[in-house]
């Protein structure tokens, strides 16, 4: 069965650094989006992306979040100076259309600040 | 904003027992619904959806959508002790958009 694939499973950077956290959507789909739980808490939804352009974005994803789709496959998300509390599980997910179609989700990239 | 209410549990449930699982949502538009299964430190696994008022069963999990009552249930027959997880009700904000998540019932099932 098709699956989204995230790397790296554990990402672990100094505060102040940039990361990127890579995802490859499943092949067919056309809607991609990145979510964030942190440890004890709720999913969070970050960002949807559609026709290489961003559909929607929470309040979360401030200036220092941007997401990128830089070829037919991978989807990124890049912090470009981390905090302390962007440590969390982020997860890639991905839709065959909106709406009401289900999202499939990656394994995550777990992001340690220290 | 819409808003998706879960017991957050712990529900404990003996194995071979029927788990059910509750969740209500705020926003009477909602047109579909989504149950997540989460393990500890994994990522969240789709395992229903449903869309229509009434009952929508695949194996082992029945899930149950009253757009009256605001109220979708997942009841899980047979229950093993694999099942034990966290269970995360969802349902779309919009279209092309998030998904708004419930904070989840971990479920125990206890041999």
């Amino acid at each position: 069965e098709p699956e989204v694939t995230q790397t790296p499973s554990h990402q672990v950077t100094q505060m102040g650094q940039e990361v990127i956290l890579r995802c490859v959507p499943i092949s067919n789909h056309l809607y991609f989006y990145w979510y964030r739980q942190i440890l004890g808490q709720k999913v969070e939804f970050l960002v949807s992306f559609y026709n290489n352009e961003i559909s929607e974005k929470s309040e979360i994803f401030d200036d220092q979040f941007s997401v990128e789709r830089p070829d037919g496959s991978n989807f990124t998300l890049k912090i470009r100076s981390t905090k302390l509390e962007d440590s969390a599980m982020y997860f890639c997910a991905s839709s065959g259309s909106g709406g009401n179609q289900p999202q499939h989700f990656g394994d995550g990239t777990r992001l340690s600040i220290l | 904003q819409k808003e998706v209410e879960q017991n957050s549990g712990p529900l404990s449930v003996p194995e071979g027992a029927i788990a059910s699982l509750n969740c209500t949502y705020s926003d009477r538009g909602s047109q579909s619904f989504f149950w997540y299964r989460q393990y500890s430190g994994k990522s969240p696994e789709l395992i229903m959806f449903i869309y229509s008022n009434g009952d929508k069963e695949d194996g082992r999990f029945t899930a149950q959508l009253n757009k009256a009552s605001q109220y979708v249930s997942l009841l899980i027959r047979d229950s093993q002790p694999s099942d034990s997880a966290t269970y995360l009700c969802a349902t779309p904000y919009s279209s092309a958009s998030k998904i708004i998540f419930g904070s989840g019932t971990r479920l125990s099932i206890r041999p």
